[in-house]
C-alpha cells in the first residue's frame, strides 16, 4: 500500500525548533518530488515547500523561508522539515504529500499535484 | 504568493449540479494547465479529485469534472449526493516554480 505516515509534531515555545518526518513505503520514493503542505486550525490549505526527487532543487513559501528548511534521505525512505525560530501563526497540521507524475509513453511528467497525502501531525506554538 | 479566490460556500440539493470557481492570475491558473482540485472531509487529509485541469485520477467519480478559462478554473459536481459534502481547493503551479492553493470552498448539500 502507498502510504506516507508524519511524526514528530507537538507543543513547542515561540522561537522553538521542531523537526518533522514522514516516512514513505509502497513505492520508490526516491523517483517522486515531494512537498510539505500545512493546514492552520479552522483554516484552509497552505503549500510550505518543495523538494526535487534528488534534492537538488528546493523551494519555499515567502511566509516560511529563512526558517523552514527541507529535506529528504532516499536511502532511508524519508522527508523531512526543520522548523526554526517558530511563530504562532506556524501552528497547524502539517501534511506531506508526493508530486504526481504520469506516464505517457516514454516520458515521465509532472502533472503538479499532490497524489499521496499523509495522515497529518499537528504543530501547536504556544507559550 | 496570493491565494486563489474560491467562494466561501455552495450548496444544492442531491441529485443537482454545482461549480466552484477559482480565480487566479496569469500567472497562476491562466498560465499553466497545472489545475488541480482536493476534497477535503473533516479531520481527514485531502483527496485529489481532479489534475490538469479536467483529468480525474483512477477511482474518482466521472461526476466530478474540471474546466479552465482564461485566469478561472472551475470544479462540477454533477448528480450531487450526500457523500459530496466537504471542503474543496483549488491548487495550481505558478510562474515562480511554487504552488498555490485557494482559500476553500464549504460545500453543503441540503
Amino acid at each position: 500500500e502507498v502510504q506516507l505516515v508524519e511524526s514528530g509534531g507537538g507543543l513547542v515555545q515561540p522561537g522553538g525548533s521542531l523537526r518533522l518526518s514522514c516516512a514513505a513505503s509502497g513505492f520508490t520514493f526516491s523517483s517522486y518530488e515531494m512537498n510539505w503542505v500545512r493546514q492552520a486550525p479552522g483554516k484552509g490549505l497552505e503549500w510550505v515547500s518543495y523538494i526535487s526527487s534528488s534534492g537538488s532543487t528546493i523551494y519555499y513559501a515567502d511566509s516560511v523561508k529563512g526558517r523552514f528548511t527541507i529535506s529528504r534521505d532516499n536511502a532511508k525512505n524519508s522527508l523531512y522539515l526543520q522548523m526554526n525560530s517558530l511563530r504562532a501563526e506556524d501552528t497547524a497540521v502539517y501534511y506531506c504529500a508526493r508530486d504526481q507524475v504520469l506516464v505517457r509513453g516514454v516520458i515521465i511528467t509532472s502533472t503538479g499535484a499532490f497524489d499521496i497525502w499523509g495522515q497529518g501531525t499537528m504543530v501547536t506554538v504556544s507559550s | 504568493q496570493s491565494a486563489l479566490t474560491q467562494p466561501a460556500s455552495v450548496s444544492g440539493s442531491p441529485g443537482q449540479s454545482i461549480t466552484i470557481s477559482c480565480t487566479g492570475t496569469s500567472s497562476d491558473v491562466g498560465g499553466y494547465n497545472y489545475v488541480s482540485w482536493y476534497q477535503q472531509h473533516p479531520g481527514k487529509a485531502p483527496k485529489l479529485m481532479i489534475y490538469e485541469v479536467s483529468n480525474r485520477p483512477s477511482g474518482v467519480s466521472n461526476r466530478f469534472s474540471g474546466s479552465k478559462s482564461g485566469n478561472t478554473a472551475s470544479l462540477t459536481i454533477s448528480g450531487l449526493q450526500a457523500e459530496d459534502e466537504a471542503d474543496y481547493y483549488c491548487s495550481s503551479y505558478t510562474s515562480s516554480s511554487l504552488r498555490v492553493f485557494g482559500g476553500g470552498t464549504k460545500l453543503t448539500v441540503l
